[in-house]
């Protein structure tokens, strides 16, 4: 069974902070993502990473960082956090033989 | 860009089939997925289909792609209070590994 692990399930940050959300993945898939999920707009794409070290930047990368220093590991950065990211922030990875995402529990980040 | 539309909420009464449909703009999609989430959980896999395939059944779930009328639909037969949830559409372009989502379809099962 593939397992995508995210750090925590609710986070609760002030204005200014910065925020690290990790993902783990134990199935040495080359791809990860980062989505954040908001009502009414569904799932959209921050960054991705096709490998180690590497990253794309998504739909939506303004005021997001990323950080891939080992295959397993996808790291979200907010280096200044602003009430505008309060959301729900779901990783997921892909096997670079497949098409199938398979996403972890998310994180429910709250700003204030 | 590439957009994917969903409406935002079915309700169906027990027993009954739901039928979850979706539309989308690129031409050039090879996947086609739909996801499940309950409440407060990340998204499960339900299934996807390939471009070039019309249909796809998966026990209760049947998948039908209209490529002409770039349309996906989701039947789930015999609906249960269990499959109350958020049912994604999602599609993959040609040209790269990001999927595009819809908005959603919230599915109320009234027993």
């Amino acid at each position: 069974d593939v397992k995508v692990t995210q750090s925590s399930r609710y986070l609760v940050k002030r204005t200014g902070e910065k925020v690290f959300l990790e993902c783990v993945q134990d199935m040495d898939h080359e791809n990860m993502f980062w989505y954040r999920q908001d009502p009414g707009l569904g799932l959209r794409l921050i960054y991705f990473s096709y490998d180690v070290k590497m990253k794309e930047k998504g739909d939506i990368p303004e005021g997001y960082s990323v950080s891939r220093e080992k295959k397993e590991r996808f790291s979200l950065i907010l280096e200044s956090a602003s009430t505008n990211q309060t959301s729900m922030y779901l990783c997921a990875s892909m096997p670079g033989t497949s098409y199938e995402q398979y996403f972890g529990p998310g994180t429910r980040l709250t700003v204030t | 860009g590439e957009d994917v539309e969903q409406s935002l909420f079915l309700s169906v009464r027990e027993g009954d089939s739901s039928v979850i449909n979706c539309t989308y703009t690129d031409s050039s999609s090879t996947y086609l997925y739909w996801y499940k989430q309950e409440p407060g959980a990340g998204l499960q896999l339900l299934t996807y289909i390939f471009s070039n395939m019309d249909m796809k059944q998966d026990q209760r779930l049947t998948v039908l792609l209209n490529k002409k009328d770039k349309h996906l639909s989701l039947r789930i037969a015999d609906t249960q209070t269990g499959d109350s949830a958020i049912y994604f559409c999602a599609e993959m372009g040609g040209a790269t590994n990001k999927l595009i989502f819809g908005t959603g379809t919230l599915l109320a099962v009234q027993p």
